[in-house]
Parts: structure tokens; sequence; C-alpha cells
């Protein structure tokens, strides 16, 4: 299975901030990433797929790109409402991964 | 607006068989592929396999000896049993919908099974 590798695991960030967060894949995976957003308690709620497509009704501050084997999610503006848990998932081969997740915490 | 909503028992014993379905509303079932992901308390999500319409199916492969996925467009529904489970299958569950460029597009809102005696 592929793996897939974020970094960092968590970070600590202030409103208004630019945020960027990394996935690595352990083979090249072409453009099929997605990035979800996870709040505690509820379900995780996509917001990028194809590396850089932003899914409908997500804000435009959400961007994401690279291809093969790296990637990236910005947040270029980070808001009170993105504090969560960001996961990458790639859908290029079967089984389906995720990332371990990276925690953006209020600094 | 498509809705899932997962269903089952919440507390299942070891070496029993965890069933849980997933009721979509908001929409037909037909023409898309249907995901079980689960997460661990604290820990990542897991892909367990996904489902067409005609009853096709793709399991994750460590879990393929004990999953199976099934199928009732008549009620749009669909559902997961996962045999012979252990404390290491507790997790919340979730049910979602795989859009045409095969991300989850829609999700339910989790259900958390717990194995234990």
């Amino acid at each position: 299975a592929i793996q897939l590798t974020q970094s960092p695991s968590s970070l600590s960030a202030s409103v208004g901030d630019r945020v960027t967060i990394t996935c690595r894949a352990s083979q090249g995976i072409s453009s099929a990433l997605a990035w979800y957003q996870q709040k505690p308690g509820k379900a995780p709620k996509l917001l990028i797929y194809d590396a850089s497509s932003l899914e409908s009704g997500v804000p435009s501050r959400f961007s994401g790109s690279g291809s093969g084997t790296d990637f990236t999610l910005t947040i270029s503006s980070l808001q009170p409402e993105d504090f969560a848990t960001y996961y990458c998932q790639q859908f290029n081969n079967y089984p389906q991964t995720f990332g371990g997740g990276t925690k953006v915490e209020i600094k | 607006q498509v809705q899932l909503q997962e269903s089952g028992p919440g507390l299942v014993k070891p070496s029993e068989t965890l069933s849980l379905t997933c009721t979509v509303s908001g929409g037909s079932i037909s023409s898309y592929y249907w995901s079980w992901i689960r997460q661990p308390a604290g820990k990542g999500l897991e892909w367990i396999g996904r489902i067409y319409t005609s009853g096709s199916t793709n399991y994750n492969p460590s879990l393929k000896s004990r999953v199976t996925m099934s199928v009732d467009t008549s009620k749009n529904q669909f559902s997961l049993k996962l045999s012979s489970v252990t404390a290491a299958d507790t997790a919340v569950y979730y049910c979602a919908r795989v859009a045409e460029q095969l991300v989850l597009d829609y999700w339910g809102q989790g259900t958390l099974v717990t194995v234990s005696s």
C-alpha cells in the first residue's frame, strides 16, 4: 500500500497566519490526492481534490498543489474556524490510504 | 442535499461480527460507489473498502478476509460486515459517497463501535 507522510504532525499558528502542510507519497500518485478537514467529533470534510481543485463551497484561502510524490495544502490567512486536523488521501491505487494527519492549533 | 446515516450496534463482543448499515437520503444510491472508513479514537483514518450499486467491491487487503459489503438499492442502503472482531476494531465507523473524482464528498456523522465482552 502507498504510504502518505504528513508534516508537521501538529503546528501552532495565529489567526491571519499563512499555513502550509505537506504530504509525501511513498511512490508516485500523479495528481490523485485529496485534502480533508476534520473537527473534533465530526466527519472529515472534503477541501481539495485532484491535488489542486477546490471543492465547491470551500473558501478560496485554501489551496493545494503538487504532483507525483510531493503535495502541499496552504491556508493563505488562517481563520478561527480553520483550527482542525487535516488529512491527505491518495486515490491513485487501492487500497486508498490517508496520511497521519496534521493538527492545527491556536498559538 | 445528500445525507448519510450509519446505524447498528454500538457494542460487539470479541470474535463476533460487526454489522452496520448506511442509509442514504436526499439522492439516489444508484450509479455511485459507496465507502466505509474507520477511525480509532485519537488516531487517523483507515479506508475499509467500497461497493458499487451493482455489487462490485474493492476491499482493503488488510481487512479483506473479514469484510463483506452489500447494497440494497430498493432501500437506498448499503452495509458493512466485519467478522471475528477484536479490540483493535474499536473505532468510529463512517460511511461516505465516492464522487466521480474518486474522493469522498459526502460523509455520515459516524458511529462508535466498541468491541468488548
